[in-house]
């Protein structure tokens, strides 16, 4: 049982480039996030999802695309890399239940230059 | 927008001793989530908390809904535990959650 799986680990781009982080889960998840990890500040949610085809703006979505067209992807897009998106991206999932335990990813350290 | 606060930021504690977490919360909320993270950079779930307290191991949680207050407490500390604590909340009528900055806690042998 993998869990959720996101991919690359690591990531250098060069500002105005573009590129998709994806997160997948095994484990029949209806919720699935995004968070960015920022020295000195708590994670902070990008997009979410409460299941296929529905997603929603969290607290920092500029910048960022989402789309959730199965249960198990949640891909999360940068449209035009910019130095301020130098950080730890985070996905996680949950059963959806009110109150479920969220699974995380491993994280993706990604620098703009 | 719920405000999170974490008490302390920091702690450095000697093996053995009981280690007491704070997170509090300016708006009422529907759950509460204590959360580690490893040096390697992994979130681990510790807890879920609606009410009342939670016991796993050698790990304890409680949450205080009146005082919007919860605490982590481990008990009989070990090197291992060292890691980032976060505490995150979540709102009622939505699904996002806020998260604290974490607490830093060292372990010495």
């Amino acid at each position: 049982n993998a869990g959720v799986t996101q991919t690359p680990k690591f990531q250098v781009l060069k500002t105005g480039q573009s590129m998709t982080l994806q997160c997948a889960q095994d484990m029949n998840h209806e919720y699935m996030s995004w968070y960015r990890q920022d020295p000195g500040m708590g994670l902070r949610l990008i997009h979410y999802s409460v299941g296929a085809g529905i997603t929603d703006q969290g607290e920092v979505p500029n910048g960022y695309n989402v789309s959730r067209s199965t249960t198990e992807d949640f891909p999360l897009r940068l449209l035009s890399a910019a130095p301020s998106q130098t950080s730890v991206y985070f996905c996680a999932s949950s059963p959806g239940a009110p109150g479920s335990p969220l699974h995380f990813g491993n994280g993706t350290r990604l620098t703009v230059t | 927008k719920n405000e999170v606060e974490q008490s302390p930021q920091n702690l450095t504690a000697q093996e053995g001793e009981f280690i007491t977490i704070n997170c509090s919360y300016s708006v009422g909320i529907s759950a509460l989530h204590w959360l580690q993270q490893h040096p390697g950079g992994g979130i681990v779930s510790l807890f879920m908390l609606s009410s009342g307290k939670k016991k796993h191991g050698r790990l304890i949680a409680t949450i205080n809904i009146q005082e919007k207050h919860s605490s982590l407490h481990i008990t009989a500390s070990h090197p291992r535990d060292s890691a980032v604590y976060i505490c995150a909340v979540k709102n009622f009528g939505n699904e996002k959650l806020t998260f604290g900055t974490g607490t830093r806690l060292t372990i010495i042998p």
